[in-house]
């Protein structure tokens, strides 16, 4: 079983909708995540990063966790071409030797159509 | 600028020609690490260090050495490069590790 799972799309959206981007982990003590957006041919930036479940806004950005059951989003609303790229779901702080390791799911390719 | 830095941004080089790529960062973080990104794998962890001189495997460290004798450098060195590390590499920094990663431009290395 993968670490961290991510659907690997691609997905599509129309301009204006809502895209919704999920991930699951399997280290029940992790207590970091994160999700970046990757431009094809850019390393990877910070979009949200959450630490308390439940949900946390950020503009048109919202991410959401549930350690219960091991799962993290990323919703973004009124969805733009320019957000066209590969999301990725990142984790840390999990337990035992995983402590200080960062484990990052595949990506989840997004198309916003206009 | 608060930045990571990365040299050579691009690199073909031969199997078994020993190679470094440099890393380094301005923003006095303790915790720094070197990924490799592979089409479908996404980005997966060679090594990492919390601070100066302490270093740990990531998931996979095979055929990679790092070392950490300065706080703001954090070197990946091949010993003696195969095909298969051919890969895109990226080095990161953190002010810890559950911190938020911040990642330098990337190194396209390709090994013939």
């Amino acid at each position: 079983q993968k670490e961290v799972e991510q659907n690997s799309g691609p997905l599509s959206v129309p301009e204006g909708a809502i895209a919704s981007l999920n991930c699951t982990y399997s280290d029940r003590g992790s207590q970091s995540f994160f999700w970046y957006r990757q431009y094809s041919g850019k390393s990877p930036e910070l979009i949200m990063f959450i630490y308390s479940n439940g949900d946390k806004e950020d503009g048109r950005f919202t991410a959401q966790l549930n350690k219960a059951s091991q799962y993290v989003s990323l919703l973004i609303r009124d969805s733009q071409p320019s957000d066209s790229a590969t999301y990725l779901c990142a984790v840390a702080g999990g337990l035992g030797t995983s402590y200080d390791k960062v484990i990052f799911g595949p990506g989840t390719s997004l198309s916003v159509i206009p | 600028e608060a930045q990571v830095t990365q040299n050579p941004r691009y690199l073909i080089t031969v199997t078994g020609k020993k190679l470094t790529v440099t890393c380094s960062q301005n923003m006095n973080h303790e915790y720094m690490s070197w990924y490799r990104q592979d089409p479908g794998l996404g980005l997966r962890q060679i090594y990492y260090s919390m601070n100066v001189e302490v270093t740990d495997k990531g998931d996979v460290p095979e055929g990679y050495k790092v070392s950490r004798k300065e706080k703001r450098n954090f070197p990946l060195i091949l010993e003696s490069p195969s095909p298969n590390q051919t890969s895109l590499y990226f080095c990161a920094s953190s002010p810890t590790g559950w911190g938020t990663q911040y990642f330098g431009p990337g190194t396209r290395l390709t090994v013939l």
